[in-house]
């Protein structure tokens, strides 16, 4: 079973306008951790974002912010004031944090494009 | 503090050979993980190793096997190569397994 769901292959978005990549998940276990990872075209992954499963907030990094909603088990990525620089894929991740050291789950990746 | 570092960069090999990359993690960083990145099967896990035992392992032939040292220092290894090995292998590394992981720029290897 997928243990990560990215529906969204390719976006667009307007430079200066804000967008949401979308994240689902699967686990039974009630300790894990959720991250966001860019990777552009250079090729290196690059640490966005993280949520744990019992933060009660949101995670907010800069431009970056987690919409966490655990009942529905998605973990959205909301990117605000889109750069350019912002062009990559996106990916998203989760590891369950139980007795068992599970390994890092990926997404199959989102790739978003920032319009000038 | 420096970041993961991996070598070589590139890498042209072809079928039947043998090849070994290497990974160096952030410094105090215990935990490092290998993945394959291909643009059909995207990111695959390979396997993790956490002070110097494998703690997990993907779905991949035992053509692929990995060690780790005692200076958290890890290499992967890829037996008789085949046409379908060319990809782009990144190695992460992270303090834990509560913690992140931080990626390396990777290792492209092309299999002739």
């Amino acid at each position: 079973a997928q243990k990560i769901t990215q529906t969204q292959p390719g976006m667009f978005v307007q430079e200066k306008e804000a967008v949401t990549l979308d994240c689902t998940y699967d686990t039974s276990d009630p300790s894990y951790g959720l991250f966001w990872y860019k990777q552009p075209s250079s090729g290196e992954m690059i640490f966005l974002i993280y949520q744990g499963s019992y933060d009660q907030q949101n995670a907010t990094e800069g431009r970056y912010s987690l919409n966490f909603q655990k009942a529905r088990k998605s973990a959205n990525l909301v990117i605000s004031a889109s750069q350019l620089g912002d062009s990559a894929m996106y990916f998203c991740a989760m590891r369950d944090l139980g007795d068992n050291f599970n390994k890092f789950y990926f997404g199959s990746g989102t790739k978003l494009n920032v319009k000038p | 503090k420096a970041g993961v570092t991996q070598t070589p960069r590139y890498l042209i090999k072809t079928r039947g050979q043998q090849v070994t990359l290497s990974c160096s993690p952030i410094s105090g960083h215990r935990s490092v993980s290998w993945y394959q990145q291909t643009p059909g099967q995207g990111l695959q896990f390979l396997f993790e190793y956490f002070s110097e035992t494998q703690r997990n392992k993907g779905n991949f032939p035992g053509r692929f096997s990995g060690r780790q040292f005692s200076n958290s220092r890890s290499e992967m290894n890829v037996s008789t190569l085949e046409l379908g090995d060319s990809a782009l292998y990144l190695c992460a590394s992270s303090f834990d397994e509560y913690n992140e992981q931080f990626f390396g720029p990777g290792t492209r290897l092309t299999v002739l």
